[in-house]
């Protein structure tokens, strides 16, 4: 099975700060990486896919990078709506496998 | 807008069988790839497996002896039966659907149902 890694576990910040998450692939999976929010009490919903496509729906401040085994996810201007929690995924082979999640949280 | 809703029993007991149906509301199930991912509290996502109505599917191989996903495309459903739960397999169940011919991302999700398993 492929491992994700995800850095930091947690981050607080404000509104209008910048936040990168990382994430970290065990082997190479070239561009075959998703990223998805997760509200409490809510299912996960997809924000990026192809490592640096963004979903439709889903607001230009998000923005996704990387390939190989390093990823990551950058939310421009963090807003209110955008404390949750961010899962990446490994879609390069099966068992498709998650990162552990990182938490954002309001400073 | 596609919408999925899982459904069944919120307990089970221990040594069981545990089932789920999700049925989509709109679209053909015949048309996509569907799955099942699981996150048991205070863990992470835990993907359980996918069908096709072609008949591809794909298992995660840490439950592979325990689980069958299957389609009743009569229903727009499919289903999910886990055999021999513990309490490990306590966890919060979502059915999703993958993003069409773009590779293995789960694009739509049901609203998630939680399962405990009692002893």
């Amino acid at each position: 099975d492929i491992q994700m890694t995800q850095s930091p576990s947690s981050v607080s910040a404000s509104v209008g700060d910048r936040v990168t998450i990382t994430c970290r692939a065990s082997q190479g999976i070239s561009n075959w990486l998703a990223w998805y929010q997760q509200k409490p009490g809510k299912a996960p919903n997809l924000l990026i896919y192809a490592a640096s496509n963004l979903q439709s729906g889903v607001p230009s401040r998000f923005s996704g990078g990387g390939s190989g085994t390093d990823f990551t996810l950058t939310i421009s201007s963090l807003q209110p709506e955008d404390f949750a929690t961010y899962y990446c995924q490994q879609a390069n082979s099966f068992p498709l496998t998650f990162g552990p999640g990182t938490n954002v949280d309001i400073k | 807008q596609v919408q999925l809703q899982e459904s069944g029993p919120g307990l089970v007991k221990a040594s069981e069988t545990l089932s789920l149906t999700c049925t989509a509301s709109s679209g053909s199930i015949s048309s996509y790839y569907w799955s099942w991912i699981r996150h048991p509290p205070g863990k992470g996502l835990d993907w359980i497996g996918y069908i096709h109505y072609s008949g591809s599917n794909n298992y995660n191989p840490s439950l592979k002896s325990r689980v069958t996903i299957s389609l009743d495309t009569s229903k727009n459903q499919f289903s999910l039966k886990l055999s021999s739960v513990t309490a490990a397999d306590t966890a919060v169940y979502y059915c999703a659907r993958y993003k069409h011919s773009s590779g293995w991302y789960l694009e739509h999700w049901g609203q998630g149902i939680l399962v405990t398993v009692s002893s």
